[in-house]
């Protein structure tokens, strides 16, 4: 089964400062996308950034941006100049099947003002 | 982005009663939609993929007679929880794709609180 992992349950960090946060998925695909959303109080996932597997450039979404390792199955996400409003649950997913989303366990983010 | 409405937002009902939850596109056509379960503090769980016009998909594990899911148009999918039971109680997210394919970006409602009493 194809999986996604996501090792760190909490993270903080300070406002304005940079954080990154981990995942690692397998699959058995050749080509396929992996993303990360965001979760905040309100519940609403939110996409916040994408990579498709066969481009080697790393995605950048403003202050969001992605190190995506494919010989490794790796796929961090750093937030710089945190914010207080980035403060959430953050899920790293697959697309699987190329239907469905299998996310992690999810990150929770603090940011400390 | 496209819109996923989901409805109720949150919802109590009697121990042994049905209730359903309604998942709409607003400004799209979603030819998949996806229902997930969400246990607090923990990731979403996938229980069900449904494509229009045909028998939903459920994922290992989770018991189609009781909750059943149509997706009778290219906008609205419906999950009902038949015979409801406190162990039910979770957050209900669904969500839509306009295609097949990995790049196919899927937009989630905002979920539903069901509440069993």
């Amino acid at each position: 089964a194809q999986t996604v992992t996501q090792s760190q349950p909490e993270m903080s960090v300070q406002e304005a400062e940079t954080v990154t946060l981990s995942c690692t998925y397998d699959t058995s695909e050749s080509d396929y996308y992996l993303f990360w959303y965001k979760q905040p109080p309100s519940r609403q996932m939110i996409l916040v950034i994408r990579q498709e597997a066969y481009k080697q450039q790393n995605a950048t979404e403003n202050r969001f941006s992605v190190n995506f390792q494919k010989a490794a199955k790796s796929f961090s996400l750093k937030i710089s100049d945190s914010q207080l409003g980035d403060a959430a649950m953050y899920f790293c997913a697959n697309i699987q099947g190329a239907q469905k989303l299998v996310f992690g366990q999810g990150t929770r983010l603090t940011i400390n003002p | 982005g496209a819109v996923v409405s989901q409805h109720p937002s949150r919802v109590i009902c009697k121990s042994g009663t049905s209730v359903k939850i309604e998942c709409r596109s607003l400004d799209f056509q979603a030819t998949t939609m996806f229902w997930y379960r969400q246990f607090p503090k923990q990731s979403l769980m996938l229980m069900a993929t449904s494509n229009e016009g045909s028998k939903a998909t459920y994922e290992q594990g989770v018991e189609k007679d009781k909750f059943l899911i149509n997706h009778a148009s290219l906008t609205l999918s419906t999950l009902t929880v038949t015979s409801a039971h406190p162990e039910d109680s979770s957050f209900y997210i669904c969500s839509a794709k306009t295609g097949g394919g990995t790049n196919t970006e899927a937009f989630f409602g905002q979920g539903t609180r069901l509440t069993v009493v």
